[in-house]
């Protein structure tokens, strides 16, 4: 079993919808938990992260921590055809970290 | 300088050829890590340096592989006797040793193992 688990999608939605994307875990013991967006042929880029249960909004964006049930969570408001991108989670112990699969998003306009 | 850069951006190479991918980060960054990242997939940890101390290298995939930081700023990453299941985009980051959450990834070498 993967130390973390996330569906690659793809994931289509309209213009204007709210996306769901979520990550499972199985390591209690990790410390911060991360969203990165990688557009097509460039680096990951990050876009929030969290040590916390609970949730963290920034601008359209939102992450949610459940640590009990080791579930982490991205929402996207007001979705744009520029968050059209790959979405990876990301998680570490100390100077370790480790990434989904990363889920593949598209806004339609 | 403005940003994580690696070099080359591509590398293709006949199976047992060496090849050395460099990295150079961040300047103020006194962390740098390495990453192999497949095709559909997530970056894999491979190793980190602190300055030029390396103090984690579990995630190379076997003694093939070896990384460097001599003075604590550019890093290489270099693989002897390249096999085809080594193609893959090798992917460098460096973060702030006090905000190890916050990690800037360069644009990646892809190395293609014919």
């Amino acid at each position: 079993q993967k130390e973390v688990e996330q569906d690659p999608g793809p994931l289509s939605v309209p213009e204007g919808a709210i996306v769901s994307l979520n990550c499972t875990y199985s390591n209690s013991a990790f410390q911060y938990f991360m969203w990165y967006r990688q557009y097509s042929r460039k680096g990951p880029e990050l876009l929030m992260y969290t040590y916390s249960s609970g949730n963290k909004e920034d601008g359209r964006f939102t992450t949610q921590v459940d640590k009990s049930s080791k579930y982490i969570s991205l929402f996207i408001r007001d979705s744009q055809p520029s968050d059209s991108a790959t979405y990876l989670c990301a998680m570490n112990t100390g100077n370790q970290f480790y990434f989904g699969t990363g889920t593949s998003l598209t806004v339609i306009p | 300088g403005a940003g994580v850069s690696q070099s080359p951006r591509y590398k293709v190479t006949k199976r047992g050829q060496d090849v050395t991918l460099r990295c150079d980060p961040i300047s103020s960054h006194a962390t740098l890590y390495w990453y192999q990242q497949a095709l559909g997939q997530g970056p894999e940890f491979l190793t980190y340096f602190n300055y030029e101390a390396q103090p984690d290298k579990s995630g190379l995939p076997s003694d093939r592989f070896s990384a460097e930081r001599p003075e604590g700023s550019i890093s290489t990453l270099t693989i002897q006797r390249t096999e085809q299941r080594d193609s893959a985009m090798y992917r460098c980051a460096s973060s702030l040793g006090s905000s190890v959450q916050t990690q800037y990834f360069g644009p990646g070498t892809r190395l293609l193992v014919l």
